[in-house]
């Protein structure tokens, strides 16, 4: 059981430059999320989605595009890399259990520099 | 306008004494508490919960009150082990999928 998985690990861009960021989790949990965690900021939302089909803005999406074809996978996209964009990026993904709250699971983090 | 908010960023603690971290909040929505713990270049990792509906959880070493009146939750670490050297994150929800992140207190447990 893998957990939640984000690939890559580091990676660093060039202003302008558009990547995507990987993340996939294998417990078939409904909702996920990414955020991005800055010195000082503590951990910020970007995006989320509730559902295959399903996603909406969170605190900080602007730069930042997400799509949920299926329930297993999660994927960010920066359209065109900018300094501010350089921070460790982090997907999450958690469930309703029978109509109680839970706790989110997270990846172990994406490094990406834009220099 | 932060809802969620850890106002000591940092806390040093002697081994085997009692940590206490807090945490205000300032949106009455939420209903669901968390703390989570996290070592560099890890991701955050869960540690306890807190419903709403109670004013204390507790599991093991790690104890969980909630002030709702107040709009305060503490966490407890006793007794305080140098594994729990770490940035502990507070977290709220109204909903399960939209957790609103703290800024992080850097607790040090000394040897």
């Amino acid at each position: 059981n893998a957990g939640v998985t984000q690939t890559p690990k580091f990676q660093v861009l060039k202003t302008g430059q558009s990547m995507t960021l990987q993340c996939a989790q294998d417990m078939n949990h409904e909702y996920m999320s990414w955020y991005r965690q800055d010195p000082g900021m503590g951990l910020r939302l970007i995006h989320y989605s509730v559902g295959a089909g399903i996603t909406d803005q969170g605190e900080v999406p602007n730069g930042y595009n997400v799509s949920r074809s299926t329930t297993e996978d999660f994927p960010l996209r920066l359209l065109s890399a900018a300094p501010s964009q350089t921070s460790v990026y982090f997907c999450a993904s958690s469930y309703l259990g029978q109509g109680m709250n839970t706790e989110a699971f997270f990846g172990q983090g994406t490094r990406l520099t834009v220099v | 306008d932060q809802q969620v908010k850890q106002n000591s960023p940092s806390l040093s603690v002697q081994e085997g004494r009692i940590s206490i971290l807090n945490c205000d909040y300032t949106n009455s929505m939420f209903d669901y508490f968390l703390w989570y713990k996290k070592y560099p270049a890890e991701g955050p990792t869960f540690l306890i919960s807190i419903s709403s509906i109670k004013d204390k959880n507790e599991d093991g070493r790690f104890t969980v009150f909630l002030n709702k009146s107040a709009k305060h939750l503490s966490l407890h670490i006793v007794p305080s082990q140098p594994g729990d050297s770490a940035v502990h994150f507070c977290a709220a929800t109204s909903g399960t999928y939209k957790y609103i992140f703290g800024t992080g207190t850097r607790l040090k447990v000394l040897a």
